[in-house]
């Protein structure tokens, strides 16, 4: 069965450093989605992707963070600096499309601890 | 974004059927109703949607009502891997073609052998 792979599973990085998660989508899924979910809350979008354009970064913390998939298939987000209040799960999804009855599919995220 | 309202927290036993409800007293006409479940440690899985009629597939029946003010999600026979946060998700629209996924808080469901 595909799934979206997200790559590392586990980080830790220090205050200020640069870090960085690696997602690739379910082959021929046009959407991918990154998420952030903070222990005991659900995941908060923070960007989405139709192809290689942003469709949705209205929560994404643009002075630190990026997001980019540049040839539509695969896609990077990164932090920097990392700060104390970035340790959470980052989590990649990936769909069909954006339509309203579409099911997306979750990686199994990155764990991230800033000390 | 329009909101979804979900308990905390509910409990079931291991073989009887669970209903976890959800309001969303404010849902648009375009807005589906999605759930998702999220074990531990593990990425959100998708569960069921639907937009006005009740809907089931392998995983559980989604039950709609009439006004689609409130939606329930039914497991027919909990099992101990059933055990997650279950989310209700308005999947509305947000421009162009795209249908927004957000996540609220979810229910926890713990299932009693």
């Amino acid at each position: 069965e595909a799934e979206v792979a997200q790559s590392p599973r586990y980080k830790i990085t220090e205050k200020s450093q640069a870090v960085a998660f690696w997602c690739d989508p379910i082959s021929g899924h046009a959407t991918l989605y990154w998420y952030r979910q903070i222990l005991g809350q659900g995941p908060e979008l923070l960007v989405q992707f139709q192809d290689e354009s942003v469709v949705d970064d209205s929560q994404l913390p643009k002075d630190r963070f990026s997001a980019e998939r540049l040839k539509g298939v695969d896609s990077t987000l990164k932090i920097q600096p990392a700060e104390l209040g970035d340790s959470a799960m980052y989590l990649c999804a990936s769909s069909l499309g954006a339509g309203g009855g579409t099911e997306a599919f979750f990686g199994q995220g990155t764990r991230l601890t800033v000390v | 974004d329009a909101k979804t309202t979900q308990p905390n927290s509910m409990e079931s036993n291991e073989e009887e059927p669970v209903h976890l409800p959800c309001n969303h007293s404010t849902i648009s006409g375009t807005d589906y109703i999605h759930w998702y479940r999220q074990l531990p440690s593990q990425g959100p899985e998708y569960v069921i949607h639907g937009l006005t009629s009740n809907v089931n597939n392998r995983m559980a029946s989604l039950a709609i009502a009439e006004d689609r003010k409130s939606s329930t999600l039914i497991l027919h026979r909990a099992t101990l891997r059933d055990a997650a946060v279950y989310y209700c998700i308005l999947r509305g629209f947000s421009g162009g073609s795209n249908y927004k996924l957000t996540f609220g808080k979810g229910t926890l469901l713990t299932v009693n052998p």
